[in-house]
């Protein structure tokens, strides 16, 4: 069965720092991969999303960045932590092509910048 | 583009009552919509689909949803509320391509009272 990991669960960084969270998918090849941010009262923001390796969509300008380097692996980075980059991020996948498959989230990281 | 609005950030019910947490979208095709629960500190869980045929469609934990075309809605319910279905409920409409991605609602907190 597919399964999808993400780590840090939680995480407290201080302003200006680096960031890398990690999301891996096994039991499947080729998924579509999203970043999602979730920030209170907001809903979910889409962040990053990439349909294979090397490739990536952005939705929003920020201080972020995504990468995939391998099938079933998405980071996301920031080279310089601001305040408003805390929030809960979840990292999802999905399988083909069809909206039929919906999408299945990570249990997600909790981001303090303090 | 297309855009999800959920009617009311909290709503408060009694245990055994009815639960209706409204959901209207916005789309130029037709739409392929979901809800998703989200307990504290965790991701996101799909309670239920709706892509193409039947427009009431049945999910998890006794919740159903009804897609109404003419009203642009896909509101979920369940007849009798449980102290367990307190939670975050997020309504999601995407466009169907294989490039589509997903956009959530701000959310429905879901207050369960005994």
């Amino acid at each position: 069965s597919q399964t999808i990991h993400q780590w840090p669960a939680t995480l407290v960084q201080p302003v200006g720092s680096p960031l890398s969270l990690e999301c891996t998918v096994e039991g499947t090849s080729n998924p579509n991969l999203y970043w999602y941010r979730q920030a209170a009262g907001r809903g979910l923001q889409l962040l990053f999303y990439s349909v294979g390796i090397g490739q990536i969509s952005s939705e929003v300008p920020q201080n972020l960045s995504a990468s995939r380097p391998q099938d079933r692996q998405f980071i996301l980075s920031s080279k310089k932590l601001l305040l408003s980059d805390s929030g809960f991020y979840l990292c999802a996948w999905r399988a083909g092509y069809s909206e039929n498959y919906g999408y299945t989230f990570g249990s997600g990281t909790r981001l303090t910048v303090v | 583009a297309q855009s999800v609005t959920q009617l009311g950030s909290h709503v408060s019910v009694s245990e055994g009552a009815l639960v209706l947490l409204r959901c209207n979208y916005s789309s130029s095709v037709p739409p392929y919509l979901f809800w998703y629960v989200q307990y504290p500190n965790q991701g996101l869980q799909l309670l239920l689909k709706y892509t193409t045929g039947a427009t009431l469609v049945k999910g998890i934990n006794g919740f159903e949803a009804e897609f109404k075309k003419s009203e642009t809605s896909f509101h979920l319910t369940k007849p009798s509320a449980h102290m367990s279905d307190a939670a975050e409920y997020f309504c999601a409409v995407s466009e169907g391509s294989g490039y589509s991605t997903l956009t959530f609602g701000k959310g429905t907190m879901l207050l369960v009272s005994p």
